[in-house]
This record gives C-alpha cells, sequence and structure tokens, in this order.
C-alpha cells in the first residue's frame, strides 16, 4: 500500500512566524487531504487537494500530484495553530492513509 | 455541513465488560465509515472499514469478534469493544465519507481498568 512520510516531525515557531509542512507519498494518490488535531483530539479538514493549489485564509497547500508531495503553508502563525498536522492520502477507493504527522507548537 | 458526532466522548469501564460507541454523520448520509484507533503521540491507525447494510472490513491484525462493527443506517454506525481489556484502552476515532472526502468525529477515550 501507499507510503506516507511527513516532515519535519516536530516544529517550534515563534508567534508570527511562517512554516512549510511537507507530505511525500511513495505511489499516486487521487485523494490527499490535510488535518489538523487540535489537543482534544478533533480532527479538522484543512484542505481536500489531490492536485493543484487552495487557499484558506492563514493556511494554503498545493499538491504536485506528479512528482507525488503536498505542502502545507502556515503564514503568521498564532497560538491556536498548535497540535498535530496530519496528511493522508489514498489510491482509488481504498481508506485514507495517514502520515505520522507534524507536532507544532507555537509560542507566544 | 459535514458533521460527525461520536458518543461517548469519555468512557470508562471495568475489565470483561463490553462498551458500545456510536458513529453519526448529522447532516449527511454515508454509505461507508471508518473505524480508526489512535495510541497517544501515535498517528491513527485504520481498525475497519464500515459498509451500509453489509459486513464490515477489517484490516490486518484487527479481531472482528472483540471489535464488532455494525452499520444499520446510513447515518450510525457502532463499534463494540468486547469483553474489554486493559490494552483496549485507547482513543477511537471514527470518519464517515461524503464524495471523496472523509469528516472526522471527535473520537471516544475509552479506559479500561
Amino acid at each position: 500500500g501507499i507510503q506516507v512520510e511527513q516532515s519535519p516531525p516536530d516544529l517550534i515557531l515563534q508567534e508570527g512566524a511562517n512554516s512549510t509542512l511537507r507530505c511525500n507519498f511513495s505511489d499516486s494518490v487521487n485523494n490527499l487531504q490535510w488535518f489538523h488535531q487540535n489537543p482534544w483530539g478533533q480532527l479538522i479538514n484543512l484542505f481536500y487537494i489531490p492536485s493543484g493549489t487552495k487557499q484558506n485564509g492563514r493556511l494554503s497547500a498545493t499538491t504536485v500530484a506528479t512528482e507525488r508531495y503536498s505542502l502545507l503553508y502556515i503564514s503568521s502563525s498564532q497560538t491556536t495553530d498548535s497540535g498535530v498536522y496530519f496528511c493522508a492520502g489514498t489510491s482509488g477507493n481504498t481508506p485514507l492513509v495517514f502520515g505520522k504527522g507534524t507536532r507544532l507548537s507555537v509560542i507566544a | 455541513g459535514a458533521v460527525v458526532s461520536q458518543h461517548p466522548s469519555r468512557v470508562i469501564c471495568k475489565s470483561g465488560t463490553s462498551v458500545k460507541i456510536e458513529c453519526r454523520s448529522l447532516d449527511f448520509q454515508a454509505t461507508t465509515m471508518f473505524w480508526y484507533r489512535q495510541f497517544p503521540k501515535q498517528s491513527l491507525m485504520l481498525m475497519a472499514t464500515s459498509n451500509e447494510g453489509s459486513k464490515a472490513t477489517y484490516e490486518q491484525g484487527v479481531e472482528k469478534d472483540k471489535f464488532l462493527i455494525n452499520h444499520a443506517s446510513l447515518t450510525l454506525s457502532t463499534l463494540t469493544v468486547t469483553s474489554a481489556h486493559p490494552e483496549d484502552s485507547s482513543f477511537y476515532i471514527c470518519s464517515a465519507a461524503l464524495s471523496r472526502e472523509q469528516y472526522f468525529g471527535p473520537g471516544t477515550r475509552l479506559t479500561v481498568l
């Protein structure tokens, strides 16, 4: 099955800083999602982005399907951005495969 | 839109008892729901895929007789942990598929004493 690698595993940012999180896939995917897991465990959908670029406020994401990677950009980070960011993908109709996540801490 | 609920959010039970967790899609119908398990500071591990009106598909290594899944309607899937043991303590999360996207419930924290 598909392997999903996320980097970096941990990230500490000063409030206001920008960051880029990366997700690499071992094979082509036709479904790719980014999630933010908050401290209470809830996974929040950030982007459904099998290809192309999307933006939502301070967050944006780009997927280069032909090169099997996706990037999540966080600009002007806030303490409320802290948590774990997961990417997950799949090909065909198989269930999503999750990466191990990037644990982000934004400090004031 | 696309809200998924889980109940209960937290449960503590004695070893040997059974626990039922409900997953509901509140504002959409889901023919497919998924059950995940998450250990502290780890990623989500898929346990099974729940299909409305048919048997669930379990991932390798997941005991189907221990983790009973019932997807009786287009908005409800249940996971029953039978004869729970302390090693079953974990965070259980469900998700429901809407078109190609998955939406997740808030999770259920199970503690088996």
